[in-house]
């Protein structure tokens, strides 16, 4: 099986840019988390999209916006980019929903640098 | 809310020893979940081992076991016969509504 795949792989924006992630989960997954890590704040979870639908969303502002499509692939967009949203961005895939416990299947990450 | 606190940014064991990395989180909840994922320098999470707060069994998977003191709210991942694979940041995870990690442990393995 596949594992969870993101592209792109590395990104170089400018501040007040926008930006679109990709994220296709494991086949069958139906869940996709998003999740933001950074050397000072770590790993922050940003949102959780399950069946087309935004389950879970943490402390982010609303400049950071994501959806799932029908085949449970993923994307999340940032608009408005500022230095700080300079991170790897991870992606990670279950069969179920966060908080049942399941297993998450992490891609191997976006790095967006902003400059 | 929910807080995992991992109080050793770093450590070092010699290969083949035993090593145990630390774990604490803040919870009101009684039915929860806790992982340990490892991040090697290539930056692909994978999951290590996983534990139910409903099972007072500790989970083992290989080398890899856990000390779940659901009182204490704690869970230690201990690492047995170290191997220079093993060598990655270490992250404890709580999982209730969402997934909450822990700063991380870097691990480091000398031969």
């Amino acid at each position: 099986k596949a594992g969870v795949t993101q592209t792109p792989r590395y990104l170089i924006k400018t501040r007040g840019q926008q930006v679109t992630l990709s994220c296709s989960p494991i086949s069958g997954h139906r869940s996709v988390s998003w999740y933001q890590q950074t050397p000072g704040q770590g790993l922050q979870f940003l949102f959780e999209y399950f069946s087309e639908t935004q389950r879970n969303k943490g402390n982010f502002p609303g400049r950071f916006s994501g959806r799932q499509f029908s085949n449970s692939r993923s994307e999340m967009n940032v608009s408005t980019l500022e230095l700080g949203d300079s991170a790897l961005y991870l992606c990670a895939s279950s069969w179920g929903r966060t908080g049942t416990g399941e297993t998450q299947y992490f891609g191997p990450g976006t790095r967006l640098l902003v400059l | 809310a929910q807080t995992v606190t991992q109080s050793q940014p770093e450590m070092s064991v010699q290969e083949a020893e035993t090593v145990t990395l630390s774990c604490t989180y803040d919870t009101s909840e009684s039915n929860y979940y806790l992982f340990w994922y490892k991040q090697p320098p290539s930056r692909q999470m994978i999951l290590v081992i996983r534990q139910e707060a409903y099972k007072q069994q500790n989970a083992t998977e290989n080398r890899f076991s856990v000390n779940f003191q659901k009182a204490a709210k704690s869970f230690s991942l201990k690492i047995s016969d170290s191997q220079l694979g093993d060598t990655a940041m270490y992250f404890c995870a709580f999982n209730n509504n969402d997934m909450r990690f822990g700063a991380g442990t870097r691990l480091t393995v000398k031969p």
